[in-house]
């Protein structure tokens, strides 16, 4: 089992609707989780930070965490064009004196119009 | 302005050859990293700096060597050994390690 898993996609919605993004992890003792978005041939960009159980929310985009289930989803409200990018979920695995930050393969969305 | 800032944005190695990838940060961070993306794939670990004068290797550090002289540089090196370095390279810090990373623009690497 991978230790961050996504679906690779692509994901189609269309335009105004909500898009629905989904990680599910394998360390229980995880503790820091990240949403990343990332344009065709660019650096990845931080778009959302959760740290604890329930759901967080900037803007259009929500980031839902449940660490029982050790999953954690993200979503985007009123999908624009803009929003078609490839969106990569990163949790941290490890004990403290160890921890680093694993990426998931990314999941690729494309908002049509 | 603070950011991660690398260079070259593209670069071409030769068979044999040794080149360097420049990365600097100016935003204090403790913690780096270098991580390597093909196509349609995602980030795979290269090595990580917790500190200065200290790095771990990462998932996939064969063919590759960094060092960490400097808070702000964290140069890695992509030895005659890594038989297929054509990639996307990015570089990334963060205050410590767990908090959100900050990437650099990425050099992409071909072989001539």
């Amino acid at each position: 089992q991978k230790e961050v898993e996504q679906n690779s996609g692509p994901l189609s919605v269309p335009e105004g609707a909500i898009a629905s993004l989904n990680c599910t992890y394998s360390d229980r003792g995880s503790q820091s989780f990240f949403w990343y978005r990332q344009y065709s041939g660019k650096s990845p960009e931080l778009i959302m930070s959760i740290y604890s159980n329930g759901d967080k929310e900037d803007g259009r985009f929500t980031a839902q965490l449940n660490k029982a289930s050790q999953y954690v989803s993200l979503l985007i409200r009123d999908s624009q064009p803009s929003d078609s990018a490839t969106y990569l979920c990163a949790v941290n695995i490890g004990d403290s004196s160890a921890s680093k930050i694993i990426f998931g393969s990314g999941t690729r969305l494309s908002i049509r119009p | 302005d603070g950011g991660i800032t690398q260079s070259p944005k593209y670069l071409f190695r030769k068979e044999g050859q040794n080149v360097t990838l420049s990365c600097e940060q100016n935003l204090n961070h403790d913690a780096m990293y270098w991580y390597r993306q093909d196509p349609g794939q995602g980030l795979r670990l290269i090595y990580y700096s917790q500190i200065v004068n200290d790095f771990q290797k990462g998932d996939i550090a064969e063919g590759y060597s960094v060092s960490r002289e400097k808070k702000e540089s964290f140069p890695l090196t992509v030895t005659s050994a890594q038989k297929n370095p054509t990639a996307f390279y990015l570089c990334a810090s963060s205050p410590i390690s767990n908090q959100p990373q900050h990437f650099g623009d990425g050099t992409r690497l071909s072989i001539l």
